[in-house]
């Protein structure tokens, strides 16, 4: 089957880094995603991925290992708006997106 | 610019009644989805449509139908509603024609079945 692994709670300081990862097993690969969701909205993209290596834009950055079936997502300078849900899904060969549970990151002053 | 706007924001249901989720995007993505977003889980695709005229099934698409008779509009009804149902929705659209697909999503639609 097709599986999307993160962690379920971060907790972080305000203005330190962060690195959330993500593992998958999936029948193909086109690509992969990070998306943001604050508590009681709607999730907003923030990242895409489809060859190794790390792609950055401003305080955010994800990674993607496609040998080793590996992402992770780091957010640098932490502030309190980065509480907040991160998903990561992955495109298989179909084109449909698989979806983790997302990962809950506390940001703590 | 709306993006995408789903209604109701919320609903409680009694069980066996009927119900259409709105979905409509003002952005002319061709592709549209339906997802339900429940604690623990990862989003889950109910139904799908590539373009308009065109639908597909997702991952659980039981007792639930769409349509799609025009490019802005993607209803989900709910023939008989189940408990088992009750979920927040999101609709979201997406321009395949774009590099990387990104997803945009509604506000949600939060609906109880009792």
């Amino acid at each position: 089957g097709q599986n999307i692994d993160q962690p379920t709670e971060m907790t972080a300081t305000e203005g330190a880094i962060v690195q959330i990862n993500c593992t998958y097993q999936t029948s193909g690969f086109n690509g992969l995603f990070w998306y943001q969701q604050h508590a009681g909205e709607a999730p907003t993209f923030l990242s895409y991925n489809v060859l190794d290596g790390l792609e950055e834009k401003g305080r955010f950055s994800s990674f993607l290992s496609r040998s080793k079936g590996y992402s992770y997502l780091l957010l640098k300078e932490l502030q309190m708006k980065d509480s907040a849900s991160y998903l990561c899904a992955v495109k298989d060969s179909n084109y449909q997106l698989i979806w983790g549970a997302g990962t809950k990151l506390i940001i703590k002053p | 610019i709306a993006g995408i706007t789903q209604a109701p924001t919320s609903q409680i249901l009694a069980a066996g009644r009927r119900m259409t989720l709105r979905c409509t995007q003002d952005m002319r993505h061709n592709a549209m989805y339906w997802y339900r977003q429940d604690l623990g889980l990862g989003l889950r695709l109910i139904h799908y449509s590539n373009t308009a005229g065109t639908t597909g099934k997702g991952e659980v698409p039981d007792g639930y139908s769409v349509s799609r008779a025009n490019t802005d509009d993607f209803p989900l009804t709910l023939a008989s509603a189940v408990p088992s149902q009750t979920s927040v929705y999101f609709c979201a659209s997406s321009d395949s024609g774009r590099n990387t697909g990104e997803l945009f999503f509604g506000e949600g639609s939060r609906l109880t079945v009792l």
